[in-house]
């Protein structure tokens, strides 16, 4: 199974927002709602942030919002805050191969 | 609280073999898919391998097909990877991770262990 394709890096500054992409095909992105996001701070354990696509789970802050259009799936930071900074990947259902589940190849987070 | 530990990672020679575990506490393990997801160092994360509920459904990436092996035991709140025939580029610390809506979602990861494969 390929690695979804996500830009290497994403910058913006205080309070502005940005958008991270998450490219594959109809037999994963496309073809399914199973596409979650999660960060991870240098170190540490990644963190779910949306899943199903569009749902943000309990305590994530709604300035986080997932959408997909085709085979492209996107995580929304509105209001971009400094503790954002971090790395960022998607997650997809696949068919592929077998049944299983791919990640993207990630995206850094610059807060200017 | 919910929470996830790992352990049993190690240096090991390539072609060797190791067995992961992950004990939970918190929750009811019987009730949630779980997944192991492993990084490499300074890379991505990368999907290895999900269980059901009861065990009897499993699936793995084909990076690791044929070599790694998932397994659980509810009475004793934990899972396993049955990891051999090991290469350098096995090299990753090793998370499990509990499987919120049995979509892939993982909601709670431990904090991950750490398999070194050299020679």
């Amino acid at each position: 199974q390929s690695a979804l394709t996500q830009p290497a890096s994403v910058s913006g500054s205080p309070g502005q927002s940005i958008t991270i992409s998450c490219t594959g095909t109809n037999s994963d992105v496309g073809g399914y709602t199973y596409v979650s996001w999660y960060q991870q701070h240098p170190g540490k354990a990644p963190k779910l942030m949306i899943y199903d696509v569009t749902n943000r789970p309990s305590g994530v802050p709604d300035r986080f919002s997932g959408s997909k259009s085709g085979n492209t799936a996107s995580l929304t930071i509105s209001g971009l805050q400094a503790e954002d900074e971090a790395d960022y990947y998607c997650c997809s259902y696949t068919t592929s191969a077998t049944p299983a589940y791919v990640f993207g190849t990630g995206t850094t987070v610059t807060v200017l | 609280e919910v929470q996830l530990v790992e352990s049993g990672g190690e240096l090991v020679q390539p072609g060797g073999s190791l067995r992961l575990s992950c004990a939970a506490s918190g929750f009811t393990l019987s009730s949630y898919w779980m997944n192991w997801v492993r990084q490499a160092p300074g890379k991505g994360l990368e999907w290895l391998a999900n269980i059901n509920q009861d065990g009897n459904e499993k699936y793995n990436a084909d990076s690791v097909k044929g070599r790694f092996i998932i397994s659980r035991d509810n009475a004793k709140n934990s899972l396993y990877l049955q990891m051999s025939g090991l290469r350098v580029e096995d090299t990753a610390i090793y998370y499990c991770a509990r499987d919120a809506y049995a979509t892939g979602s993982s909601d709670y990861w431990g904090q991950g262990t750490l398999v070194t494969v050299s020679s």
